[in-house]
């Protein structure tokens, strides 16, 4: 079973648009941390968040901002007055106490924001 | 200084050859990775070292045989290389285990023919 759904595939926004991308989790620890990951159109990973399962706090950082709910095991991102340069795959990815180092990656969103 | 750097960038090569693909991180971290990110963009772990040592081995070919000198340093080498092993190969480190982001390198373009 997929342990990380990203249900949205692609995404397309008209610029100054805000948009949220979804992302659900499964896990039975009670320790985790989830991630998201930014991936633009030159190919490589940039971490943006981390979170981790005891910490239900929303944050915001400029116009980016995360919704962290564990009672629906979702770990949300909004992208607020969306540009161009927002355009990419973006990742969610947990990981686990209990399984070390692996980590479980979405299949990902891509977000095509149209100026 | 970049943080995790991976060579070659691109690599084309034909059915049958042996290639390395080489990762140095100078973070000072203790747990490298590869993974495998295919045509549709998912993310798929291979290989994992803490300190030099293996701690995980996914179900992959044993064409692929990773290999870490020492801490810093994690290569991939593919033997009998397939056209299924197209894909762009990541190389990524992190601090400690599963509470600690990881960083990515670039990636490897790999395009066999």
């Amino acid at each position: 079973a997929q342990k990380v759904t990203q249900a949205q595939t692609e995404i397309s926004v008209v610029e100054k648009e805000d948009v949220t991308l979804d992302c659900v989790y499964e896990t039975r620890d009670t320790t985790y941390y989830l991630f998201w990951y930014k991936q633009p159109p030159s190919g490589e990973l940039v971490f943006l968040i981390r979170r981790n399962s005891f910490d239900e706090q929303n944050e915001i950082s400029g116009r980016y901002s995360w919704n962290f709910q564990k009672s629906t095991s979702s770990f949300n991102f909004t992208i607020t007055a969306s540009q161009v340069v927002d355009s990419a795959v973006y990742f969610c990815a947990l990981s686990e106490v209990n399984t070390g180092n692996q980590f479980y990656f979405g299949t990902g969103t891509s977000l095509t924001v149209i100026p | 200084d970049t943080a995790v750097s991976q060579t070659p960038k691109y690599l084309v090569t034909q059915m049958g050859n042996d290639k390395s693909i080489k990762c140095e991180q100078n973070l000072g971290h203790d747990t490298m990775y590869w993974y495998k990110q295919d045509s549709k963009k998912f993310l798929k772990i291979m290989f994992s070292y803490n300190n030099k040592e293996l701690i995980i081995n996914e179900t992959v070919p044993n064409r692929f045989s990773p290999k870490s000198p020492d801490k810093a340093h994690l290569n991939l080498h593919i033997n009998s290389l397939e056209l299924g092993d197209s894909a762009v190969y990541f190389c990524a480190s992190s601090q400690d285990a599963y509470n600690s982001p990881l960083h990515f390198g670039n990636g490897t373009r790999l395009t066999v023919t």
